[in-house]
């Protein structure tokens, strides 16, 4: 089943911060995030593995709550080369085929 | 390091004429291949995927197919376009559990 992210949109003032959601009604084996822009392919941004990881690059960061079911990405300081789609990825267990977040479409003002 | 290509970019083509879009990767072998669909403003929808020559999984019953002549080489083909057709088709392959996207095929069915 495909994971529920939140908000659906967002719209930001270059400075402000911003968190989107990733939630599976099953423990996930692993969460990926990434970036998609207007008219070009998705671009991985970083991957959690073990519940309770944090992980950062630059002022993008994550978490992976320790039940393994939901995922947060937190946009720090937004820039205006933040704007785009994010979803969020994983593994299905059951059928082992790769599974696509319902996307979050966030934009940045100056 | 790993490259995937595309081509062609930009595609645009008549309702029930013939496809082939070709995705290449460098820098890697036996990868794990995969063919994506994105309606425009939608998410990713997995077409069809592959985990060797010649050994194709098709997600959605539809007028397209895939072929995977060669270890790194990933075809999507239709005999005969529809309008429904149209779309941005992104080739991905996966690398320690993430996928990473090809550039992307913007095709315009009229």
């Amino acid at each position: 089943q495909q994971p529920v992210q939140s908000p659906q949109a967002v719209i930001l003032r270059e400075g402000e911060d911003a968190v989107i959601n990733c939630s599976s009604s099953k423990a996930l084996y692993s969460v990926h995030w990434y970036r998609q822009k207007h008219g070009e392919a998705p671009v991985f941004l970083m991957i959690l593995l073990k519940g309770g990881e944090q992980k950062g690059h630059e002022k993008i960061s994550a978490s992976f709550n320790e039940k393994k079911q939901q995922s947060s990405l937190y946009l720090t300081a937004s820039q205006l080369s933040y704007s785009g789609t994010y979803f969020c990825g994983t593994w299905d267990s059951g059928t082992y085929k790769y599974i696509f977040g319902t996307g979050t479409r966030l934009k940045v003002l100056a | 390091s790993q490259t995937i290509h595309q081509w062609p970019a930009t595609l645009v083509q008549p309702v029930g004429s013939p496809l082939s879009l070709e995705c290449t990767v460098e820098g890697t072998s036996n990868p794990n291949l995969y063919w994506y669909r994105q309606a425009a403003g939608r998410g990713l929808q997995l077409l069809f995927y592959s985990v060797g020559i010649g050994q194709i999984s098709s997600e959605v019953p539809q007028n397209l197919s895939a072929s995977r002549p060669q270890d790194r080489q990933f075809i999507l083909s239709s005999k005969k376009l529809l309008l429904s057709d149209s779309g941005f088709y992104l080739c991905a392959w996966t690398a320690e559990e993430t996928q990473y996207f090809g550039p992307g095929t913007r095709l315009l069915v009229l």
